[in-house]
């Protein structure tokens, strides 16, 4: 069974210091890795994802993740951080067969950037 | 396109009322799904449908009940409704690929049961 694990539900960080929001996740198949963001009172809306090919993959808004296999990571990682990215960030892995793959998501970080 | 589009809002029901959220898609996506977010819990599939008169159960679909008549419309009913199912209900599709499965969610329905 898959599953996901995020550490740490609150993170703090200053204004264009580097953000790291860590995710690990367990699969007995390869998997299709995903972030997405929540901003307040909103659905939420894809960062990035990873399927096949390049392990560092790019998103929207300056945000990047690098799969590791190895370490089975997928941790989330922007340079500087901005007062707009504050907002809630799910890690979720995909597997499955067929025509539908079931989506299994994290608890979610919450992004606190300090001015 | 107007993506996911879901309502009410928000909704105040007393226990043992009923009510149906009503979500909408104009992706012409088959896949269709409804979760409940829950504070610290992240998010838990209630159901999903894989195409129009095809539903199927997830993790938690326990008091609720979904329809599937068309390829845009995935409604999710409550019938008895109880304080556990205060929450946040979200809609989300995405399309046929299944090497994609990326997906759009609508804005959301807080629902309070008091």
């Amino acid at each position: 069974a898959q599953s996901v694990t995020q550490l740490g539900s609150h993170v703090s960080v200053s204004e264009g210091a580097l953000v790291l929001l860590r995710c690990n996740y367990s699969s007995s198949v390869p998997p299709y890795l995903f972030w997405y963001v929540q901003y307040p009172n909103q659905g939420l809306q894809l960062l990035l994802k990873y399927t096949t090919g390049a392990t560092l993959v790019k998103g929207i808004n300056g945000f990047e993740a690098e799969f590791k296999k190895s370490e089975t990571s997928f941790h989330l990682t922007k340079p500087s951080a901005h007062m707009s990215d504050a907002a809630e960030y799910f890690c979720a892995v995909s597997e499955g067969s067929g025509g539908y793959q079931k989506v299994t998501f994290g608890i979610g970080t919450k992004l606190q950037v300090i001015p | 396109n107007a993506g996911v589009t879901q309502t009410p809002k928000f909704r105040i029901l007393k226990i043992g009322q009923s009510m149906t959220l009503q979500c909408t898609q104009d992706m012409n996506h088959n896949y269709m799904y409804w979760y409940r977010q829950d504070p610290g819990m992240g998010l838990k599939l209630i159901y999903y449908s894989v195409g129009a008169g095809i539903t199927d159960k997830g993790e938690v679909p326990n008091g609720y009940n979904v329809s599937r008549s068309t390829t845009e419309d995935f409604p999710l009913r409550l019938e008895l409704a109880a304080p556990s199912q205060t929450s946040v209900y979200f809609c989300a599709s995405s399309p046929l690929q299944v090497w994609d499965n990326e997906q759009f969610f609508g804005p959301g329905t807080r629902l309070t049961v008091l």
